[in-house]
């Protein structure tokens, strides 16, 4: 079955810093790319995502990028807040299961 | 406009016993799942309806699981016989649709917290 993982399963920075988290997957018939957060006590909200036929999409201080041939795609936040606090999942999929990576655990440090 | 709603938020019951996990979808979305988040893990897909009919269930653990989507709209997760290994989030998401080219976005509820004892 498919196979994705994500990286770091934790990170920590500094307020304003920048954080990268990086999601690999094995299904090469995945055609859709999101991320997803997930705040305390709350489902997994979709902050962006990206189609197969683009290879960047920005979203004021989020942005991600998709490399399909090495099969993974990552998550930029820059100028973090710490409202950015909170566990991050990739989600990529070719219909309509997604396929949730363990998630990453952010903490950003006022 | 109204999201995602999934009662009761907690759920504990005593292993053996017999529970129902309900969730309203947004309004007017057709496609509705059912995922599953154990302690530290991400979501896990259990079964995906399109409108009244079960679709996909290939994620449900064993036959102790069932879900229903009888209009359409609500649905119910039931378990059965429940064991402590079912202790997790179950967690309800909807769409407005699904198809070849569709790239929905799946909303999610604030999911049902089970505690088998």
């Amino acid at each position: 079955g498919e196979n994705v993982e994500q990286h770091p399963s934790t990170l920590s920075v500094q307020e304003g810093d920048s954080a990268v988290i990086k999601c690999t997957y094995s299904d090469s018939a995945s055609n859709y790319f999101p991320w997803y957060k997930q705040e305390l006590g709350k489902g997994p909200q979709l902050i962006i995502d990206i189609r197969s036929n683009v290879g960047e999409k920005k979203d004021q201080r989020i942005a991600v990028t998709l490399n399909k041939t090495a099969k993974h795609f990552s998550l930029h936040i820059t100028e973090t807040q710490p409202e950015d606090s909170a566990v991050y999942f990739c989600a990529p999929r070719r219909s309509y299961k997604l396929i949730f990576g363990s998630g990453t655990r952010l903490l950003v440090r006022p | 406009g109204a999201g995602v709603s999934q009662t009761p938020s907690n759920k504990v019951t005593e292993k053996g016993k017999y529970v129902e996990l309900r969730c309203d979808p947004i309004s007017g979305h057709t496609a509705l799942y059912w995922y599953r988040q154990s302690l530290g893990q991400g979501p896990e897909f259990l079964i995906y309806f399109q409108g009244t009919g079960a679709a996909d269930d290939s994620g449900l653990p064993n036959d102790r699981f069932f879900a229903v989507r009888p209009e359409g709209s609500v649905s119910t997760l039931k378990i059965q016989r429940t064991e402590r290994g079912d202790s997790a989030v179950y967690l309800c998401a909807s769409s407005l649709g699904v198809g070849k080219t569709s790239y929905n976005e799946q909303f999610f509820g604030p999911g049902t917290r089970l505690t088998v004892l």
